[in-house]
C-alpha cells in the first residue's frame, strides 16, 4: 500500500519568515495530495491541495508544489504568522476517473509537522 | 455548524470494557469514513461506507472492532474488549460520492483513553 513520509516532524520559525514542509510517497499511482491544518483539540482541515496533472498550485501565501518523477510534494508558507502555528499533514491518494467527479476515498497520511511561529 | 458531528467528545473507560462512538455526517454525504490518530502520528484509515454498504476494512480494524451505518446516515463504531493500546483519537470523515478524497470533512473526534 501506500506510504508517506513526511520531514520535518518539527519546525520554528520567526514571524515573517518561509517554511516548508516536505513528503514523499510511494505509490506512482498516487494521483491526490492534500495538505491538512490541526490545530491542538480540533478537526484536520484542508488548507490547499493539487492534483498530479499540476506541477503548482499557490493560494495567498500558501503554496504546493508536486514532482511526479522524484514522487515528493512540498507545502511552502511565506510571511508566517503566529496564527499559522499548529501541526500540518501531508496525505496522498489515488483518485480514479477525475473527470467524471473522482471515485476514490482513502487518504494516506504522513506523521505530521508541528510548526511554531514565534513573534 | 452543520458539519460533521462525533459523540461523545471524550471517553474513558476501562480496559475490557465496550465503548460505542456515534458520528453524524453532512446530511448529503453518501460516503462516511473512519479514521484512527495516536499522538504524534497522522490519522490511518480504518473503514469507510458509501450509503450503508461497508466497502473496505483496513487490516488495523482488528475482529474486535465494529463498524455500522445501518440507514445510510449516521454511524457507529464499536469497539469491544477494550486495550490500552485501543487510546487514541477517533475521527469520522464524510465527502460527497462525487468528489471521495477531495471533498473530505472532518468532525472533531472522539478522544479514547482506556486506563
Amino acid at each position: 500500500g501506500e506510504n508517506v513520509e513526511q520531514h520535518p516532524s518539527t519546525l520554528s520559525v520567526q514571524e515573517g519568515d518561509s517554511a516548508v514542509i516536505k513528503c514523499t510517497y510511494s505509490d506512482s499511482a498516487s494521483n491526490y495530495f492534500p495538505w491538512y491544518k490541526q490545530e491542538l483539540g480540533k478537526r484536520p482541515q484542508l488548507i490547499i491541495d493539487i492534483r498530479s496533472n499540476v506541477g503548482e498550485k499557490k493560494d495567498q501565501r500558501i503554496a504546493v508544489t508536486l514532482n511526479k518523477t522524484a514522487k515528493h510534494f512540498s507545502l511552502h508558507i511565506t510571511e508566517t504568522q503566529p496564527e499559522d502555528s499548529a501541526v500540518y499533514f501531508c496525505a496522498a491518494s489515488i483518485v480514479v476517473g477525475i473527470s467524471s467527479g473522482g471515485s476514490n476515498y482513502k487518504l494516506t497520511f504522513g506523521k505530521g509537522t508541528l510548526l511554531t511561529v514565534n513573534p | 455548524d452543520t458539519g460533521v458531528s462525533q459523540n461523545p467528545r471524550h471517553k474513558i473507560t476501562k480496559r475490557g470494557q465496550n465503548v460505542t462512538f456515534r458520528c453524524d455526517p453532512i446530511s448529503e454525504h453518501n460516503r462516511l469514513y473512519w479514521y484512527r490518530q495516536t499522538l504524534g502520528q497522522g490519522p490511518e484509515f480504518l473503514t469507510y461506507f458509501q450509503n450503508e454498504a461497508q466497502l473496505e476494512k483496513s487490516r488495523l480494524l482488528s475482529d474486535r472492532f465494529s463498524a455500522e451505518r445501518p440507514k445510510g446516515s449516521f454511524s457507529t463504531l464499536e469497539i469491544q474488549r477494550t486495550e490500552q493500546g485501543d487510546s487514541a483519537m477517533y475521527l469520522c470523515a464524510s465527502s460527497p460520492l462525487r468528489r471521495g478524497a477531495r471533498g473530505y470533512t472532518f468532525g472533531s473526534g472522539t478522544r479514547l483513553t482506556v486506563v
